[in-house]
């Protein structure tokens, strides 16, 4: 089983609508979380960490849920230049990252 | 300019041949890591240093080798390259002072071994 699992989608995603999807992990000592953005084989970069109280960006919203041991994140208002493939990081309490294999959405016109 | 580069950005060789990807960077940071990324499977970690002088392996170092010549350089080597390493790989930093552990990713370099 890996560590860290996403549905790879594609989410095929209206403009203007929302798309939420999770990410589970399996390691219950994992300190810190992130979703990172990756567009077409470029490289990760980060879009925001998630905080155990649930954080919002914009039109981004992220939230943690430990006693199920997953993530979320929603997007708001979908613009086409969200399309791209959302990464769900976790770090242990060494220091060490686990990726997920990440899911893809399509924002489309 | 850059603030993780990563040579070459392409690469193609042959089985058997040894091969070194660089990695540099201009952020001060402490960490340094080595992932390749294939289809449906995600990043994976090859190796990491959290220090000059520290070096671990990670889940899938068989076949690799690094080095670390200096807090700002960080090499990955195929001794022996075969067709199952083509893959995208990347280099990254983080700051083991930052509270926020983000990550900064080179550019990449894409090798195919054939």
């Amino acid at each position: 089983r890996k560590e860290v699992e996403q549905d790879p989608g594609p989410f095929n995603v209206p403009e203007g609508a929302t798309v939420a999807f999770n990410c589970t992990y399996s390691n219950s000592a994992s300190q810190s979380f992130f979703w990172y953005r990756q567009d077409c084989r470029k490289e990760p970069k980060l879009l925001m960490s998630v905080y155990s109280s649930g954080n919002e960006d914009g039109r981004f919203t992220a939230q943690l849920n430990r006693a199920s041991q997953y993530i979320s994140l929603l997007i708001r208002d979908s613009k086409l230049s969200d399309s791209a493939t959302y990464l769900c990081v976790v770090n242990d309490f060494w220091g060490k990252f686990q990726f997920g294999a990440g899911t893809q959405v399509v924002v489309t016109p | 300019d850059a603030d993780v580069t990563q040579t070459p950005r392409n690469r193609i060789t042959k089985t058997g041949k040894r091969i070194m990807l660089e990695c540099s960077q201009t952020k001060g940071h402490d960490r340094m890591y080595w992932y390749r990324q294939d289809p449906g499977l995600g990043l994976r970690l090859i190796y990491y240093s959290f220090d000059v002088k520290d070096i671990n392996k990670g889940e899938i170092s068989d076949g690799y080798s690094v080095s670390r010549q200096a807090q700002a350089k960080f090499s990955l080597s195929l001794e022996s390259a075969i067709p199952n390493q083509t893959a995208l790989y990347f280099c990254a930093t983080s700051d083991s002072r930052e509270r926020s552990y983000e990550q900064y990713f080179g550019p990449g370099t894409r090798l195919t071994v054939t």
